[in-house]
């Protein structure tokens, strides 16, 4: 699975969008962009996942660049409870282990 | 409502004890995991199961057991054989075992040694 490269913390104010990035540049054709976040305690969270299209769900918004080396995931409207660990990953969808690699991901910080 | 669930919260050992955690879905899912987090660190794959009656082992399976004879239950048992048990257990489990389906997670085993 191609490797990951993301900030280890960011800020963001309350009601603000949020914008994670993700450096994947090594990214083959064949592999997803998923993004998952941890709060303290819990299990991981699924938010989205790409593969070439920008995709939306409730949650969040995912913009894979076009050489599809990078990618953002958009939080709208963040609030105080999306303050995590966001994890970007990278897999190939058929994977036979169809396991998860987290790297270091991104401690996002919501402040009023 | 649709999940996975994971019991007990908390779980101790004491030294020379298997000890199994429970991990049941009824999401329907085919494949179903074992991670085990240390603390700061990424997840590890203990083992995985893409289908009834059938596991792999993952990266860390030494000192661990799984079974899956139900599509909805995956429980794992840490033997005495694991040296280092103290960890955060967390079971997942994805729609098919191919394609790009997302793993949904519990939320999660905390085991200690007493």
């Amino acid at each position: 699975d191609a490797k990951t490269t993301q900030p280890p913390s960011m800020d963001c104010a309350e009601g603000r969008a949020a914008n994670l990035p993700c450096n994947h540049s090594t990214i083959s054709g064949n592999e997803y962009v998923y993004w998952y976040r941890q709060i303290h305690s819990q299990g991981p969270q699924y938010i989205i996942h790409g593969l070439k299209n920008n995709e939306t769900n409730e949650m969040a918004s995912l913009i894979i660049t076009e050489d599809r080396k990078s990618s953002t995931l958009i939080l709208p409207h963040a609030t105080l409870r999306d303050t995590a660990v966001y994890y970007c990953i990278v897999r190939v969808g058929s994977n036979a282990g169809n396991m998860l690699t987290f790297g270091g991901g991104t401690r996002l910080m919501v402040k009023p | 409502d649709g999940g996975i669930t994971q019991s007990p919260k908390y779980l101790f050992r004491k030294e020379g004890q298997n000890v199994t955690l429970s991990c049941e879905q009824n999401l329907n899912h085919d494949a179903m995991y074992w991670y085990r987090q240390d603390p700061g660190q990424g997840l590890r794959l203990i083992y995985y199961s893409q289908i009834v009656n059938d596991f792999q082992k993952g990266d860390i399976a030494e000192g661990y057991s799984v079974s899956r004879e139900k599509k909805e239950s995956f429980p794992l048992t840490v033997t005495s054989a694991q040296k280092n048990p103290t960890a955060f257990y967390l079971c997942a489990s994805s729609a098919h075992r191919e394609g790009n389906q997302p793993q949904h997670f519990g939320d999660g085993t905390r085991l200690s040694i007493l």
